[in-house]
């Protein structure tokens, strides 16, 4: 069934720590984004690939970094994590049709 | 820039009654889509319902419809027969190109 993946779903890490969030599509989509978004507020674009080697920085300024070797894999790192970075991070693609974008489930980080 | 402007923060129906969430926009754009998407407490971002705006007739989904007024750059959400399942966040979200642009959400509470 085509979807799209997010691991880990929950991740609590100490300040300094490395850490690298999974996201996979199935959908055969080239466009993929990551938003972050606190609890209950608006979502802010950080990241967005339009296709293999291609990444740009969204809207708002992250520290984290991504890549983009495989179509249906688009990762999210975070050098050295701080408690500035606790959040929830999701994951879309979207179609070439209507530009909708389907969301993964997020991953909630909190940095301790 | 293409701004999304959701004046509601917080909505409440009551159960099986009828409610509707507002969504303004601001665009320069003659050819776009609008989407409503629905978060539910911790679960995924879903689509509820789509409107292309060279279409004049209002989308319908079930119980969820809209209303689409291109002139004053509006696209509101009805819900009818409101059920304790549809209590989540909503957004609604502009695109005209490879972006969603989304308004701030209307937290919706659903009392029995």
């Amino acid at each position: 069934e085509a979807d799209i993946y997010q691991t880990p779903r929950y991740l609590v890490i100490g300040t300094g720590k490395k850490i690298t969030l999974e996201c996979s599509q199935t959908m055969g989509h080239d466009k993929m984004y990551w938003y972050q978004q606190d609890p209950g507020m608006e979502l802010h674009l950080i990241h967005y690939s339009y296709g293999v080697n291609s990444t740009e920085k969204g809207d708002l300024s992250s520290e984290s970094t991504v890549s983009r070797i495989r179509t249906e894999h688009f990762p999210l790192t975070l050098e050295s994590a701080r408690p500035s970075h606790t959040s929830q991070y999701l994951c879309a693609s979207s179609d070439q049709s209507y530009n909708e974008q389907f969301f993964g489930p997020g991953t909630r980080l909190t940095v301790l | 820039a293409q701004t999304v402007t959701q004046s509601q923060p917080e909505m409440s129906v009551q159960e099986a009654e009828t409610v509707t969430l507002s969504c303004t926009y601001d665009t320069s754009e003659s050819d776009y889509y609008l989407f409503w998407y629905k978060q539910p407490p911790s679960r995924q971002m879903i689509l509820v319902i789509r409107q292309e705006a060279y279409k004049q007739q209002n989308a319908t989904e079930n119980r969820f419809s809209v209303n689409f007024q291109k002139a004053a750059k509006s696209f509101s959400l009805k819900i009818s027969d409101s059920q304790l399942g549809d209590a989540a966040m909503y957004f609604c979200a502009y695109n005209a190109g490879n972006m969603l642009t989304f308004g701030g959400g209307t937290r919706l509470m659903v009392k029995p």
